[in-house]
């Protein structure tokens, strides 16, 4: 399982765009890359995964450079609401491969 | 998105009891099955990974005769914690798999575990 690393805290205002970068350097040729979102006392909630380049949705983007050794979460305009752990997971997408979680890193919205 | 739930949502127990801890995925079928526990301001750590109709696979460190996990059906795994004493005390949260679409996995709102 490839191993991630992440800043342990960032610290950001309302309004502005957050990026969180996670380093993979070996990752396999087969693996995802899945970002997680957790509040205290509850469970990791799925935001986004990527293969490589960039992938979009609602809520967030994701960066992944060509040799895939790192990734960058991209979250536009945060909110308050946007306090929480971002978890960075690197592994195969499919039945039951394990899901390891790192550190994660604490994001701080201020007003 | 798929949902998961678990029940409870919060137990207290007296230090020597056993407490059971259900997960189940409410809208899709789950070979598969995660149990994590997480302390405090930590990360979640992988306890065991649940298979239905088979024996569970712990990982490294855990207790398999102390955490009992049964994945009696395709969507319901369940936790027991025997003989609980106060380490024990933790957040508890599973998770599972949907094989349709793009295997994203979903985690229950865990549960919440104080032994007194």
């Amino acid at each position: 399982l490839a191993k991630t690393t992440q800043p342990i805290s960032m610290d950001s205002y309302e309004g502005q765009e957050v990026n969180i970068t996670c380093s993979h350097n070996n990752i396999a040729t087969n693996d995802y890359i899945t970002w997680y979102q957790q509040f205290p006392s509850q469970g990791p909630r799925f935001i986004i995964q990527g293969y490589k380049t960039k992938v979009t949705n609602e809520v967030a983007s994701l960066f992944i450079p060509a040799d895939r050794k790192s990734s960058t979460l991209s979250l536009p305009r945060v909110s308050l609401s946007d306090t929480a752990v971002y978890y960075c997971l690197v592994g195969l997408n499919t039945g039951g491969f394990k899901t390891i979680f790192g550190a994660g890193t604490r994001l701080f919205v201020k007003a | 998105g798929a949902v998961v739930s678990q029940h409870p949502s919060r137990v207290i127990c007296k230090s020597g009891t056993s407490v059971k801890i259900e997960c189940r995925s409410l809208d899709f079928q789950a070979t598969t099955m995660f149990w994590y526990r997480q302390f405090p301001k930590q990360s979640l750590m992988l306890m065991a990974t649940s298979n239905e109709g088979s024996k569970a696979t712990y990982e490294q460190g855990v207790e398999k005769d102390k955490f009992l996990i049964n994945h009696a059906s395709l969507t319901l795994s369940t936790l027991t914690v025997t003989s609980a004493h106060p380490e024990d005390s933790s957040f508890y949260i599973c998770s599972a798999r949907s094989p349709e679409g793009d295997n994203e996995q979903f985690f229950g709102p865990g549960t919440r575990l104080t032994v007194l």
